[in-house]
């Protein structure tokens, strides 16, 4: 079965680090790129970034460049998350997903996402 | 980068309305345009690929239209279960990211 399997919670002080993980498996990991979506509370979804597992080619959002750093390990095959100076406005619902493409390779999208982490980061 | 707005952000139905959603992009995406479904408390799923393309397993009461900048997002007959949060999303250009719309909720009326 495919799947990506999230932690479930992290709690964590301002100004601490944090990397949350995305386990895969039951498909190649390294045929697709996988990404991360943020959702604050109450909020919507916001796009974090997407890496390409085969060689860790990371793209993100201008929204979070500098802010979070997104990785891959292909012995573990696992996508990571990762801050390294931890603030209140970080916490919230952090997804991963991957990234799919039809048939024809012509459109792409979110196929399949993660249960989500709960990151909360309070004093 | 660009920039999705969704329209209207709540919307109230009865069971079996039509309703439709509507998502605009700030530029030109051809037809690169997603939906998804969203519960309250899990994941969100796909709904609608390339802007008229149904995934794998949603009811055909979905439907989507749309090319360029202006796409739509039918239910033909809301059931119990469609009462919930929508979103659509651009797959363009990563220039900025695959952005998202800020989502529409659909409440019972």
């Amino acid at each position: 079965e495919e799947q990506l399997v999230q932690p479930g919670a992290e709690v964590k002080k301002p100004g601490e680090s944090l990397r949350i993980s995305c386990k895969v498996s039951g498909y190649n990991f390294i045929s697709n790129w996988i990404g991360w979506v943020r959702q604050m509370p109450g909020r919507g979804l916001e796009w974090v970034g997407i890496i390409y597992p085969g060689d860790s080619d990371a793209r993100y959002s201008p929204s979070f460049q500098g802010l979070v750093t997104i990785s891959a390990d292909k012995s573990t095959t696992t996508v990571y998350l990762q801050w390294t100076g931890l603030r209140a406005s970080d916490s919230a619902i952090y997804y991963c997903a991957r990234h799919g493409v039809d048939a024809s390779k012509t459109w792409r999208y979110f196929d399949l996402w993660g249960h989500g982490t709960q990151v909360t980061v309070s004093s | 980068d660009i920039l999705m707005t969704q329209s209207p952000s709540s919307l109230s139905a009865s069971i079996g309305d039509r309703v439709t959603i509507t998502c605009r992009a700030s530029q030109n995406i051809d037809n690169y345009l997603n939906w998804y479904q969203q519960e309250p408390g899990k994941a969100p799923h796909l709904l609608i690929y390339g802007a008229s393309n149904l995934d794998s397993g949603v009811p055909s009461r979905f439907s989507g239209r749309g090319t360029g900048t202006d796409f739509t997002l039918t239910i033909s007959s809301l059931q119990p279960e469609d009462f919930t949060t929508y979103y659509c999303q651009q797959s363009y250009s990563t220039v900025g990211g695959y952005t998202f719309g800020q989502g529409t909720k659909l409440e019972i009326k």
